[in-house]
């Protein structure tokens, strides 16, 4: 039963590229939830995702964008990079919303 | 808006039992959790407790709700070196959508010492 799966581990980018990140869900799994965990900090709700559709937004800019396709799997796009979008990038899945959410391994970003 | 606060840090002996404590604020709170995060790591989730419950057990973890107080504790048994790690405190309450809204805590990083 194959769990979060996220790519790529690592990615380092320039100020102002432009990013993607992918997340393929737990098994059985149709919500995904995107969190963002600067170095010392619990993570931060950014957006989750169900049918496809944002369902509900953290307290994150437009710059953060994403992403669900039919088979569930989910990307979180960043627009203009910032020195402090360094960070690892954590996807959830759950299912329905209602279950607890498993957590993939993340994408840290390192922004120069 | 919704709070979680752990202690930051924790240390002690291997073979000894470990309590980590959590407060949070959300009165609303349906589930409250216990991830473990290791290094280089994403989220495990440890367990999980329904806010009317006052207590899990489940092998060497404790977790006890004192939802009065909004007060959650984990108790690791007979604490092993592998049990280093960062623990993550995280409530689960609705939003005023209707869904679910998950706020973790800062984290208590546990040192076990041989």
């Amino acid at each position: 039963d194959a769990g979060v799966t996220q790519s790529p581990t690592h990615l380092i980018k320039t100020r102002g590229q432009q990013v993607t990140l992918r997340c393929s869900p737990k098994s059985g799994h149709d919500t995904v939830s995107w969190y963002q965990q600067a170095l010392g900090q619990g993570p931060q709700f950014i957006f989750q995702y169900y049918e496809e559709e944002e369902r509900q937004r953290g307290n994150f800019p437009d710059r953060f964008s994403g992403h669900q396709f039919p088979n569930y799997s989910s990307e979180l796009n960043v627009n203009a990079l910032l020195l402090g979008d360094s960070a690892l990038y954590l996807c959830a899945s759950s299912l329905g919303g209602r279950q607890p959410q498993h957590f993939g391994d993340g994408t840290r970003l390192s922004i120069l | 808006g919704e709070d979680v606060e752990q202690s930051l840090f924790l240390s002690v002996r291997e073979g000894d039992s470990s309590v980590i404590n959590c407060t949070y604020t959300d009165s609303s709170s349906t589930y409250l959790y216990w991830y473990k995060q290791e290094p280089g790591a994403g989220l495990q989730l440890l367990t999980y407790i329904f806010s009317n419950m006052d207590m899990k057990q489940d092998q060497r973890l404790t977790v006890l709700l004192n939802k009065k107080d909004k007060h959650l504790s984990l108790r690791i048994a007979d604490t092993q070196t592998g049990d280093s790690a960062i623990y993550f405190c995280a409530e689960s309450g609705m939003n005023s959508g209707g869904y679910q809204k998950v706020t973790f805590g800062t984290g208590t990083k546990l040192q076990v010492i041989p």
